[in-house]
């Protein structure tokens, strides 16, 4: 299995600042995704990280709002940018790992 | 387009009732589907994918291609069942996957 960290797991932000949300694996893995739960709502992917290469941004997420970076195969960054009150949710760490996704605690941003 | 819902967004069981958590799912390809669960105050975690074909805790699900349904049962409930549910399908094309609303299951005791 795969252990993922999450840093930070909650932050309070101010409206239109930015935060940086750190995913941390345990194993060397080829493919991590970034999810956004808002409150009371389901999973949505917002994009996919593979090591070497440009992530890959799902419908209505844009790169200049949620850059990525996946440095090596064990870690990856999302930055929340020019956050706003809407910006408020769970943003979930993912990865496969043996044909299995596995899921990070999540990082609790509220915008104020 | 690719979809999965999840038609109840709670249930409500006794312990000991059978329960049935429904999923359809909407895939032009050769769908892989999967229930996740998340218990109070935990991580989001795989619970069984239909292509193990296994029972986890009880849990049993049977892929339906030609009523595209997905729907996850257990025979008596326990109270340790309460949690989300989460189907999800895998977009092998490209080797994504999207989830469904979720259903939020309370066994009562």
């Amino acid at each position: 299995s795969a252990v993922i960290s999450q840093k930070p797991s909650r932050d309070i932000c101010q409206r239109g600042t930015s935060l940086t949300i750190q995913c941390q694996v345990d194993s060397q893995v080829t493919m991590m995704f970034w999810y956004r739960q808002q409150p009371g709502q389901s999973l949505t992917l917002i994009a996919t990280a593979n090591q070497g290469s440009e992530a890959t941004y799902e419908s209505g997420f844009v790169i200049d709002k949620f850059p990525i970076s996946r440095p090596n195969l064990t870690f990856s960054t999302l930055t929340v940018s020019n956050m706003s009150p809407e910006d408020s949710s769970i943003y979930l760490c993912s990865a496969k790992f043996a044909d299995t996704q596995y899921f990070g605690p999540g990082t609790r941003l509220t915008v104020l | 387009a690719q979809r999965v819902t999840q038609p109840e967004k709670l249930l409500s069981v006794f312990k000991g009732a059978p329960v049935e958590l429904k999923c359809n799912y909407s895939y032009s390809g050769s769908p892989e589907l999967f229930w996740y669960v998340q218990y109070s105050r935990q991580r989001l975690q795989l619970l069984l994918r239909h292509i193990s074909r296994e029972s986890i805790k009880g849990f049993t699900a049977d892929l339906n291609k030609g009523e595209t349904s997905f729907h996850l049962k257990k025979p008596f409930a326990q109270e340790e069942d309460s949690a989300m549910y989460y189907c999800a399908l895998r977009i092998t094309s490209y080797d994504k996957v999207i989830f469904g609303p979720g259903t939020s299951l309370s066994v009562i005791p």
